[in-house]
């Protein structure tokens, strides 16, 4: 099974600040993928991260928002912007594997 | 395009009985399956998949599911629940290699 990591695994912030969130996978993935689940909800797929290319996000997502790196084949980073109560949630990554394995995720909570 | 119904959103049961929690997809593809579940303030935890092969497959816990092709489904079953089970459950389904498509989760609520 793939090993995920993120940091941090937990954040509280302020209003209208940023925050970087790492995803580090353990072994090479084409693309990786980033989620969010926003409390009582199911997880829906905010974008996916291609080395060497603009991510691809879905839709209500924009790259303002939620810019995205992918530096090389094991790592990303998601950063929220400009945050808001709203985007108080638990975002998690994942990679291209046939088994689809989720790291503990990063609860993010926006004051 | 690939989808997921979570028929029920809550289950409740009592310990020791069987629970079976929905999942009906639709896709025009080959697809993968998934169950997921995520106990309060934690994580997600892969309980099964199907991929291939057999259409009965057995996950942790005791929990199994069966793809069912021709009703396009892929309920979960447990013979005999446990507190210790009470969590959210969720559906996903993929394709080779692609994004997961979640269903709406069901919540498994098991008493005394």
């Amino acid at each position: 099974s793939a090993v995920i990591s993120q940091k941090p695994s937990r954040d509280i912030c302020q209003r209208g600040t940023s925050l970087t969130i790492q995803c580090q996978v353990d072994s090479q993935v084409t693309m990786m993928f980033w989620y969010r689940q926003q409390p009582g909800q199911s997880l829906t797929l905010i974008a996916t991260a291609n080395q060497g290319s603009e991510a691809t996000y879905e839709s209500g997502f924009v790259i303002d928002k939620f810019p995205i790196s992918r530096p090389n084949l094991t790592f990303s980073t998601l950063t929220v912007s400009n945050m808001s109560p709203e985007d108080s949630s638990i975002y998690l990554c994942s990679g291209d594997y046939n088994e689809q394995f989720f790291g503990p995720g990063t609860r993010l909570t926006v004051l | 395009a690939q989808s997921v119904t979570q028929l029920d959103s809550q289950v409740p049961v009592f310990e020791e009985a069987p629970v079976e929690l929905r999942c009906n997809y639709s896709s025009s593809v080959s697809v993968y399956l998934f169950w997921y579940v995520q106990y309060p303030n934690q994580g997600l935890q892969l309980l099964l998949k199907y991929l291939s092969g057999s259409t009965l497959v057995k996950g942790i816990n005791g929990f199994e599911a069966e793809f069912n092709k021709s009703q396009t489904s892929f309920h979960l079953r447990k013979p005999s629940v446990h507190i210790s089970d009470t969590a959210e459950y969720f559906c996903a389904v993929s394709g080779i290699k692609e994004r997961l498509i979640f269903g709406t989760g069901t919540r498994l609520q098991v008493f005394p």
